[in-house]
């Protein structure tokens, strides 16, 4: 069983460009939630997507946005980046009962650095 | 509003030592609680959960007990491994539909041998 795999694993951009970020889900699973993890601080929720659709948004400014595809996998978009949008980007995938008995599988992120 | 408060780090103990660390939570309703680990260059692992009070959590030699009563998830371990150095996260998530995950800060835990 495959689990969550992100691309790519790390990145570097310049202040004001675009950056989009993948995702591929575990097997199985249809629920994909991104989170943003900043140095030595925990996970922050950004959003999450269930069959295609936003489910769920936390407090990000909407030039963070989203897709999932019909095969589960995900985008997420950051638009015009700021020096703070530096962070590990977390990937992760529950099955359809959206992690209440399993929990959530997380990928091993995208470390983005902004210049 | 929701929220997890975690015990600062960095925590360092000698092989075989007692751990614990300790974990409070705040939450409207009734929260499902994790612990999960994050090994250096890694992402996050589960390492135990419980969902409701009085649930015990258990992995890997790892324990943790939903408190109610104190609002408290603390992860205890009887005997720690160098293999056990990592950062962990405490972590709730409120039912319902949009389930996504609360974490705390964060303990880095150092094992020496």
């Amino acid at each position: 069983e495959t689990g969550v795999t992100q691309s790519p694993t790390h990145l570097i951009k310049t202040r004001g460009q675009q950056v989009t970020l993948r995702c591929s889900s575990q097997s199985g699973h249809n629920t994909v939630s991104w989170y943003q993890q900043a140095l030595g601080q925990g996970p922050q929720f950004i959003f999450q997507y269930y069959r295609e659709e936003e489910n769920g948004r936390g407090n990000f400014p909407p030039r963070f946005s989203g897709l999932q595809f019909p095969n589960y996998s995900s985008e997420l978009n950051v638009n015009a980046l700021e020096l703070d949008d530096s962070a590990l980007y977390l990937c992760a995938s529950s099955p359809p009962d959206r992690g209440l008995i399993y929990g959530y599988t997380f990928g091993s992120g995208t470390r983005l650095t902004v210049v | 509003g929701n929220s997890v408060t975690q015990m600062e780090g960095p925590v360092t103990l000698s092989e075989e030592a007692f751990l614990t660390i300790n974990c409070t939570y705040t939450a409207t309703g009734y929260p499902s609680l994790f612990w999960y680990v994050q090994y250096p260059g890694e992402g996050l692992q589960l390492l135990l959960k419980a969902t409701k009070a009085d649930d015990k959590g258990s992995n890997k030699g790892f324990e943790a007990t939903y408190r109610k009563e104190t609002t408290s998830f603390h992860l205890e371990k009887g005997s720690v491994q160098v293999s056990d150095s990592a950062v962990y996260f405490c972590a709730l998530r409120i039912g319902g539909s949009q389930g996504n995950l609360i974490f705390g800060k964060g303990t880095k835990l150092s094992v020496k041998p």
